[in-house]
């Protein structure tokens, strides 16, 4: 079971901040937050990841709080090819010592012009 | 430098049949993954290869199987095909499979059980 939850749906205006949120209250102290997204038939497209502290890269801003309960992602200036499903995700380990990414059903953002 | 790459990008088959699904990870990558994906859900871990090992396996029937090849590449086979198997099947590679690295996923095989 995914260890994360996200509302179903959002709408954002074209140029717009889109502010994506996420629940993860059982996340342990070790486990970093992930951001996919993945438009229509393409497969899912790295965004960001953080552990504790706030990131940003050229897509996108990572704001965790201080509790590591939640997370938001930001989209600074929305366009219409931001339009996806976005994934935020905890990993969970394997038995053979590595991790696997635990989908839920994500977050599907529709910018609007 | 190219993604990771996955073939067939479609394929149809018939229930009782059995696949084969391809994919090359991402130049210098070790370590591949395979998800599914069925429609309106997220998409499913089924198996993480490194170094031709397997690292773990998902909740799948026995009818799922996969190896990874010295150059890295790895194969998904499914036997006994069921109309349930129909589904985007997705691979990702990373460098070394460890915890915090990104993974990198291809565009998927859009497999069609009839």
């Amino acid at each position: 079971d995914a260890k994360t939850t996200q509302p179903p749906s959002m709408d954002c205006a074209e140029g717009r901040a889109a502010n994506l949120p996420c629940n993860h209250s059982t996340i342990s102290g070790n486990e970093y937050v992930y951001w996919y997204r993945q438009i229509h038939s393409q497969g899912p497209q790295y965004i960001i990841h953080g552990l504790k502290n706030n990131e940003t890269n050229e897509m996108a801003s990572l704001i965790i709080t201080e509790d590591r309960k939640s997370s938001t992602l930001i989209l600074p200036h929305a366009t219409l090819r931001d339009t996806a499903v976005y994934y935020c995700i905890v990993r969970a380990p394997t038995q053979g010592g590595s991790e696997k990414l635990v989908f839920g059903k994500g977050t599907k953002l529709t910018v609007n012009p | 430098d190219a993604g990771v790459t996955q073939s067939p990008t479609h394929l149809i088959k018939t229930r009782g049949q059995q696949v084969t699904l391809r994919c090359s990870p991402i130049s210098g990558h070790k370590s591949v993954s395979w998800y599914q994906q069925v429609l309106g859900q997220g998409p499913q871990f089924i198996f993480q290869y490194y170094e031709k090992e397997e690292r773990g396996r998902g909740n799948f029937p026995d009818r799922f199987s996969a190896r990874q090849f010295p150059n890295y590449s790895s194969e998904l086979n499914v036997n006994a095909l069921l109309l349930g198997d129909s589904a985007l099947y997705l691979c990702a590679s990373s460098p070394y499979g460890l915890p915090g690295e990104k993974l990198f996923f291809g565009s998927g095989t859009q497999l069609s059980v009839l």
